[in-house]
């Protein structure tokens, strides 16, 4: 059974720094990766796809994709206290996507 | 272009009853997916559908069922209501193979 696994936090970080969230998963064939961010009380929110190795980048916002080692991070430079919220990392499988309970990470001001 | 949209945004109900769930998804997209979201388990796939077919299905009883219409939206129904059913239900659009994007959930509780 596919799973995917996230540190629940929460992780805190002082606004301006970076904030790096990981994500494992065990299936070694899996394409296709997702970063959600999900404010309280809110639906989840599409911040990255990532389909192959390596780095891709918007903005703030960096996704890194190791196949080899089955793992996917988010990194967040010059966090902001609006960037406070649990952040999901998901990976396709067929029409589905598995999503990993969630990283909660605080920013202070 | 608007976004998903899902109705309706709260509900209560009592156990033993049935309840019904709508989703419209954005505008050409014809893949919709949904999703149960507690704290418990966080969010779990229930199903998608495509072109008014159901094409994969997740790990759920079959109290939990749905539908796809000829204009891509989608209902789902939930019978015989456990309190165990109290969630946030995610619907999710998209085109086939790439990127879901969720609705803002209808949240179910089961009284």
């Amino acid at each position: 059974q596919k799973e995917v696994e996230q540190n629940s936090g929460p992780l805190s970080v002082p606004e301006g720094a970076i904030a790096s969230l990981n994500c494992t998963y065990s299936d070694r064939v899996s394409q296709s990766f997702f970063w959600y961010r999900q404010y309280s009380g809110k639906s989840p929110e599409l911040i990255m796809s990532i389909y192959s190795n390596g780095d891709k980048e918007d903005g703030r916002f960096t996704a890194q994709l190791n196949k080899a080692s089955q793992y996917v991070s988010l990194l967040i430079r010059d966090s902001q206290p609006s960037d406070s919220a649990t952040y999901l990392c998901a990976e396709r499988a067929g029409t589905a996507l598995i999503f990993g309970k969630g990283t909660t990470l605080s920013v202070s001001s | 272009k608007a976004g998903v949209t899902q109705t309706p945004r709260y509900l209560i109900k009592t156990r033993g009853q049935q309840v019904t769930l709508s989703c419209s998804p954005i505008s050409g997209h014809r893949s919709v997916s949904w999703y149960q979201q507690t704290p418990g388990q966080g969010l779990q796939f229930l199903f998608e559908y495509f072109s008014e077919t159901q094409r994969n299905k997740g790990n759920f009883p079959g109290r939990f069922s749905g539908r796809q219409f000829s204009n891509s939206r989608s209902e789902m129904n939930v019978s015989t209501l456990e309190l165990g059913d109290s969630a946030l239900y995610l619907c999710a659009s998209g085109l086939v193979g790439n990127e879901q994007f969720f609705g803002p959930g209808t949240r179910l509780t089961v009284l």
